[in-house]
């Protein structure tokens, strides 16, 4: 069945520094990629998405690109802030399964000043 | 625009207890979802529905039922509740395109004692 394998945590950085959080999925179809955040004590916020090979999903300066031939969509941004500190999930869609979404386990991030 | 509202977002129960946890989302989506997450853990599929009518298993079935009557709510039911089910629920919803991602609600924090 389709799985997503996530870096594990936790991860501590000084603010500025540059992050990757690894990502790679095994599935059965041409599946949609995710990037969900979780701040304390909040649900899961869609933070930036791929829905095909090569495409780059971007926002709040984090960026992820789908590779088709790696089966992976790393997590990357270039100057992390204080803000930034939450869990980080990858996941995946695919319609060969209902739709249904995998998680990977989260990655928590603490940005240090 | 409430997207998912889960209720409600504290409970104790006593071993042995039954409740419903509520789920609704005003945006017509078809696929709903409900995931257990565990201190420091991932996302665990409880139950997802495709459609009113239609329910399935997902990854950690077992203690819990749900039903799907309508397009918009999809509660979760706890029967004789156990002390391994103090976990944090989230519900979920998406809409029918595979590359569109899922909406969270905001938690329903469980703990049985």
């Amino acid at each position: 069945g389709d799985s997503v394998t996530q870096m594990e945590g936790p991860v501590t950085l000084s603010e500025e520094a540059f992050l990757t959080i690894n990502c790679t999925y095994t599935a059965t179809g041409y599946p949609s990629l995710f990037w969900y955040v979780q701040y304390p004590g909040e649900g899961l916020q869609l933070l930036l998405k791929a829905t095909k090979a090569d495409d780059k999903g971007s926002n709040k300066g984090f960026e992820a690109t789908y590779r088709k031939e790696t089966t992976s969509f790393h997590l990357e941004k270039g100057s992390v802030q204080v803000s930034d500190s939450a869990v980080y999930f990858c996941a995946l869609s695919d319609l060969e399964n209902n739709n249904d979404m995998r998680f990977g386990a989260g990655t928590r991030l603490t940005v240090k000043p | 625009n409430a997207g998912v509202t889960q209720t409600p977002k504290f409970r104790i129960l006593k071993i042995g207890q039954s409740m419903t946890l509520q789920c609704t989302q005003d945006m017509n989506h078809n696929y709903m979802y409900w995931y257990r997450q565990d201190p420091g853990m991932g996302l665990k599929l409880i139950y997802y529905s495709v459609g009113a009518g239609i329910t399935d298993k997902g990854e950690v079935p077992n203690g819990y039922n749900v039903s799907r009557s309508t397009t918009e709510d999809f509660p979760l039911r706890l029967e004789l509740a156990a002390p391994s089910q103090t976990s944090v629920y989230f519900c979920a919803s998406k809409g029918q395109v595979t590359n569109t991602e899922a909406f969270f609600g905001q938690g329903t924090r469980l703990t049985v004692v």
